[in-house]
C-alpha cells in the first residue's frame, strides 16, 4: 500500500536551517509529482512547493520562495524540503503529498512532521 | 496567485442535515478544484477531484459541483463522522492554493 513517511522535524532557532525528508513506498515514486503542504497550529492548509517527477520545474508558495528548496531522489524514493532562514511563522506541521496527475489532486498524504521555530 | 475563498468559515449542523460549502476562485480555474476533509490530528483526505468526481472509497453522500470560479461541496444526510474541517484546493495554476477551510460542527 502507498506510504509516505515524513521525518526531520524538530525545534530550531530563527535564522537556522532544517531539512525534511519524505520516504515513499508502495508505488512507483519516479512517475509522480510530489508536493509539500504545511499547517500552522490551529490554522488552515498552506501549499508550500511542488516538484515534478523528473525534478525539473519546481514551484513555490510566496511565503517560502527564495528560502525553501524542494528536491527528490528517485533512486531512493525520497522527497526533500531544505528550509533555510527559518522564521517563527514557519512553525507548522509539514505534510508531503503525492500528486495524482489523472485527477490533478493530492491523493495520498503522509502523517506530517512538526517544525517549531523558536528561540 | 489564484485566491480561493471558502464560505462559511464555520457552520453548525445536526446529524441528518444537508450541508453546503462554497468555494470561489479569483479567476477561472475551469474544473481544477478539489475538496479535502481533515479531522483533528490527521492528514487531509481527498474527497472530490475535478470539481465533481468522487474519490474511490468516499461515501456517495458527498458531491461536488461547479466550474469556472464558483464551486460547491454538498454533504447529504450528515453523519457523525462528517464533523470535520473541509478545504477546497485549486490545481489549475502551477502555484497551488487552498481555501481557508470550513469547520463543520455539531449543533
Amino acid at each position: 500500500q502507498v506510504q509516505l513517511v515524513e521525518s526531520g522535524g524538530g525545534v530550531v532557532q530563527p535564522g537556522r536551517s532544517l531539512r525534511l525528508s519524505c520516504a515513499a513506498s508502495g508505488f512507483t515514486f519516479s512517475i509522480y509529482a510530489m508536493h509539500w503542504v504545511r499547517q500552522a497550529p490551529g490554522k488552515g492548509l498552506e501549499w508550500v512547493a511542488v516538484v515534478p517527477n523528473d525534478g525539473t520545474n519546481k514551484y513555490y508558495g510566496d511565503s517560502v520562495k527564495g528560502r525553501f528548496t524542494i528536491s527528490r531522489d528517485n533512486s531512493k524514493s525520497t522527497l526533500f524540503l531544505q528550509m533555510n532562514s527559518l522564521r517563527t511563522e514557519d512553525t507548522a506541521v509539514y505534510y508531503c503529498a503525492r500528486y495524482w496527475g489523472s485527477s490533478s489532486a493530492n491523493d495520498y498524504w503522509g502523517q506530517g512532521t512538526l517544525v517549531t521555530v523558536s528561540s | 496567485d489564484i485566491q480561493m475563498t471558502q464560505s462559511p468559515s464555520s457552520l453548525s449542523a445536526s446529524v441528518g442535515d444537508r450541508v453546503t460549502i462554497t468555494c470561489r476562485a479569483s479567476q477561472s480555474i475551469r474544473m481544477y478544484l478539489n475538496w479535502y476533509q481533515q479531522k483533528p490530528g490527521e492528514a487531509p483526505n481527498l474527497l472530490i477531484y475535478g470539481a465533481s468526481s468522487l474519490q474511490s472509497g468516499v461515501p456517495s453522500r458527498f458531491s461536488g459541483s461547479g466550474s469556472g470560479t464558483d464551486f460547491t461541496l454538498t454533504i447529504n444526510t450528515l453523519q457523525p463522522e462528517d464533523f470535520a474541517t473541509y478545504y477546497c484546493q485549486q490545481t489549475y495554476s502551477d502555484v497551488v492554493t487552498f481555501g481557508g477551510g470550513t469547520k463543520v460542527e455539531i449543533k
